[in-house]
């Protein structure tokens, strides 16, 4: 069936480093890959999303690259602040009409200042 | 501007007992809507999905069940709660029927079995 993976699970980053999160995932029908922010005891809160027609897609510190061939797409987090500190996922759609999505396990991202 | 509300956000309830959550989507019609649960540091397991409201698919066997009595209105529902349901339950939803559109969730409930 249909999976994504993410990588790494945690990621410690000093402030004003960059952060970069990845993701396979392995549908090559999969067309749409958003991208969430969890914050503890709170949903998951959509950051960026990436439409298979582009490469690549910007918003202010948050980027995010798609590798259609490769099947795989990234998070990048420029210049962190410790409120970047969350859990981040990652998730491709599923075909046949479904409006489905799977998730990847998420990654935990904490910024040291 | 869209919103989703979910009730409780905390919940402790004895192995057995049963269960109901709410959730209700407001400033959308005809809402595609989720029912998710995420274990402690763990990723997000779709366990229903409703694209209207005769149309409800479970994705994961269990003693849970899902019902939408209104078109902007999803429950989930267990009548005997196990160990195993504990966790955190969110809800979310997306354009009607329109593929490549984000969910939007709720802040969840926590649900602990005792």
């Amino acid at each position: 069936g249909e999976n994504v993976e993410q990588h790494p699970s945690t990621l410690s980053v000093q402030e004003g480093d960059s952060a970069v999160i990845k993701c396979t995932y392995s549908d090559s029908a999969s067309n749409y890959f958003p991208w969430y922010k969890q914050e503890l005891g709170k949903g998951p809160q959509l950051i960026i999303d990436i439409r298979s027609n582009v490469g690549e897609k910007k918003d202010q510190r948050i980027a995010v690259t798609l590798n259609k061939t490769a099947k795989h797409f990234s998070l990048h987090i420029t210049e962190t602040q410790p409120e970047d500190s969350a859990v981040y996922f990652c998730a491709a759609s599923v075909t046949s009409g479904t409006y489905k999505y799977i998730f990847g396990t998420g990654t935990r991202l904490k910024v040291l200042a | 501007s869209q919103t989703i509300h979910q009730w409780p956000a905390t919940l402790v309830q004895p192995v057995g007992s049963p269960l109901s959550l709410e959730c209700t989507v407001e400033g959308t019609s005809n809402p595609n809507l989720y029912w998710y649960r995420q274990a402690a540091g763990r990723g997000l397991q779709l366990l229903f999905y409703s694209i209207g409201i005769d149309q409800i698919s479970s994705e994961v066997p269990q003693n849970l069940s899902a019902s939408r009595p209104q078109d902007r209105q999803f429950i989930l529902s267990s009548k005997k709660l196990l160990l195993s349901d504990s966790g955190f339950y969110l809800c979310a939803w997306s354009a009607f029927r329109r593929g490549n559109q984000p969910q939007h969730f709720g802040d969840g409930t926590r649900l602990s079995i005792l």
